[in-house]
């Protein structure tokens, strides 16, 4: 059971708007600590997607955008397409005996 | 910014392996290193991480049982996992750390070397 939940998949439709949200405890996000979100393509390694709750890294898509609130996090991604089908994860501190660096479960995106 | 992980392969339950990675593109001493593993079909967790200093840190689920080590000269990252278990079966990637005035996050990955632990 991880310490971050997402929720195990969710789905649109090409051109949409999705969201995947992140949810922790006092202990991690609600205690202040910044969220990070990846994407993971099929059969590839994760890639850097959002940092320190709502920075793009150079070369990610204006489409992506992060936010977070109380103890969640949540991953936005507007004009959906075919190659945003993949496994997305949040990261973040934990400060219990969990961590201190924890993972949500991953969500799968799947493009209708 | 490259990393490549080598070092992977089958292993007996109770087996000892050591994983590197090997980093080019950035000045490897002034980051701190993590591993990350991803179990077939399942989720990323963390496994290890090391300080620009050495100082080293593991969750409880391998603490006592891996060891994570650096050679700045050699630009290099290593695992070493005693008392394998098939709990450790996974595809394991080495990160580095890098952060923006707050905590850290991953920003590059290698490709990864899959562990298999079984008789």
């Amino acid at each position: 059971q991880s310490v971050l939940t997402q929720p195990p998949s969710v789905s649109g439709a090409p051109g949409q708007r999705v969201t995947i949200s992140c949810t922790g405890s006092s202990s991690n996000i609600g205690a202040g600590y910044d969220v990070h979100w990846y994407q993971q393509l099929p059969g590839t390694a994760p890639k850097l997607l959002i940092y320190g709750n709502s920075k793009r890294p150079s070369g990610v898509p204006d489409r992506f955008s992060g936010s977070k609130s109380g103890t969640s996090a949540s991953l936005a991604i507007t004009g959906l397409q075919a190659e945003d089908e993949a496994d997305y994860y949040c990261q973040s501190y934990d400060s219990s005996l969990s961590g201190p660096w924890v993972f949500g479960g991953g969500t799968k995106l799947t493009v209708l | 910014v490259q990393l490549v992980e080598s070092g992977g392969g089958l292993v007996q339950p109770g087996g000892s392996l050591r994983l590197s990675c090997a980093a080019s593109g950035f000045t490897f001493s002034n980051y701190a290193m993590h591993w990350v593993r991803q179990a077939t079909g399942k989720g990323l967790e963390w496994v290890s991480a090391i300080g620009p200093a050495g100082d080293t840190y593991y969750p409880g689920s391998v603490k006592g049982r891996f060891t994570i080590s650096r050679e700045n000269a050699k630009n290099s990252l290593y695992l070493q996992m005693n008392s394998l278990r098939a709990g450790d079966t996974a595809v394991y990637y080495c990160a580095r750390a890098d952060h923006d005035y707050g905590d850290y996050y991953f920003d590059y990955w290698g490709q990864g070397t899959l562990v298999t632990v079984s008789s």
